[in-house]
C-alpha cells in the first residue's frame, strides 16, 4: 500500500527540540522528494522545506533555516524532521508529503506537536 | 516570496450549487498551481495540479482553470462530501506558498 506513516503526537517544553518521522511504503523511496508542511491550530498550511531521499540534499524556507534539520534513512525508507528551539508558535500539526513533479500527491496523517510549559 | 490570495474566505452553498473559488498570485506563476481539499482533522488531499489537470480518481465535478496570476477552482454541482476547506498552492518558485483557504459551508 502506497502510504506515508508519521510518528505520534509530541508535547515539548519551550526551548526543546522535536523529531518527527515519516515512513514511506509502497513506492521507491529514493525516487521522490519529501516535503514538510505545518498547520497551526485553526490556520492554513505553511511550507517548511524538502529533502531529496536519494542524495540527502535539502532546501528550507528562510524562516526555518538554522532551526530545522531534515534527514533520511534509506534502509528503513524513513525521513525525519527535527525542529529546535521550540516556542508556542511552533504548536502545529506537521505533515510530510511526497512531491510528484511539484504537487504533493501523497500525505502523511500528520503529527501534532504541542509546545507548552 | 509569492503571495497567494484566495477568495472568498468562507462560502455558504447548497447541495447542487455551482461553486467557484478564486486564487490570485502576487506575480506570474505560469500554470504551476495546485488545489487541495482538507477536511477537519485530516491531511490535505490533492485535487488539481498544473492549474487544470485533475488527479486520478477525483470526481469530474471538480475543475481548475487559469494561468499567470489568476486561477479558479470550480465545483459544478456541490455534493455533501464536498463541504471542506480548499487551498491553492504555487510551486513556481521556492518558498512554495499556499492561499489562506476557502471554507465551503452548508447553507
Amino acid at each position: 500500500q502506497v502510504q506515508l506513516v508519521q510518528s505520534g503526537a509530541e508535547v515539548k517544553k519551550p526551548g526543546a527540540s522535536v523529531k518527527v518521522s515519516c515512513r514511506a511504503s509502497g513506492y521507491p523511496f529514493t525516487g521522490y522528494y519529501i516535503h514538510w508542511v505545518r498547520q497551526a491550530p485553526g490556520h492554513g498550511l505553511e511550507w517548511m522545506g524538502w529533502i531529496n531521499p536519494h542524495s540527502g540534499g535539502t532546501n528550507f524556507a528562510q524562516k526555518f533555516q538554522g532551526r530545522v534539520t531534515v534527514t533520511r534513512d534509506t534502509s528503513i525508507t524513513t525521513a525525519y524532521m527535527e525542529l529546535s528551539s521550540l516556542t508556542s508558535d511552533d504548536t502545529a500539526v506537521y505533515y510530510c508529503a511526497r512531491d510528484l513533479g511539484g504537487r504533493l500527491d501523497l500525505w502523511g496523517q500528520g503529527t501534532l506537536v504541542t509546545v507548552s510549559s | 516570496d509569492i503571495q497567494m490570495t484566495q477568495f472568498p474566505s468562507t462560502l455558504s452553498a447548497s447541495v447542487g450549487d455551482r461553486v467557484t473559488i478564486t486564487c490570485r498570485a502576487s506575480q506570474s506563476i505560469s500554470n504551476w498551481l495546485a488545489w487541495y481539499q482538507q477536511k477537519p482533522g485530516k491531511a490535505p488531499n490533492l485535487l488539481i495540479y498544473k492549474a487544470s489537470n485533475s488527479k486520478s480518481g477525483v470526481p469530474s465535478r471538480f475543475s481548475g482553470s487559469g494561468s499567470g496570476t489568476e486561477f479558479t477552482l470550480t465545483i459544478s454541482s456541490l455534493q455533501p462530501d464536498d463541504f471542506a476547506t480548499y487551498y491553492c498552492q504555487q510551486y513556481n518558485s521556492y518558498p512554495w506558498t499556499f492561499g489562506q483557504g476557502t471554507k465551503v459551508e452548508i447553507k
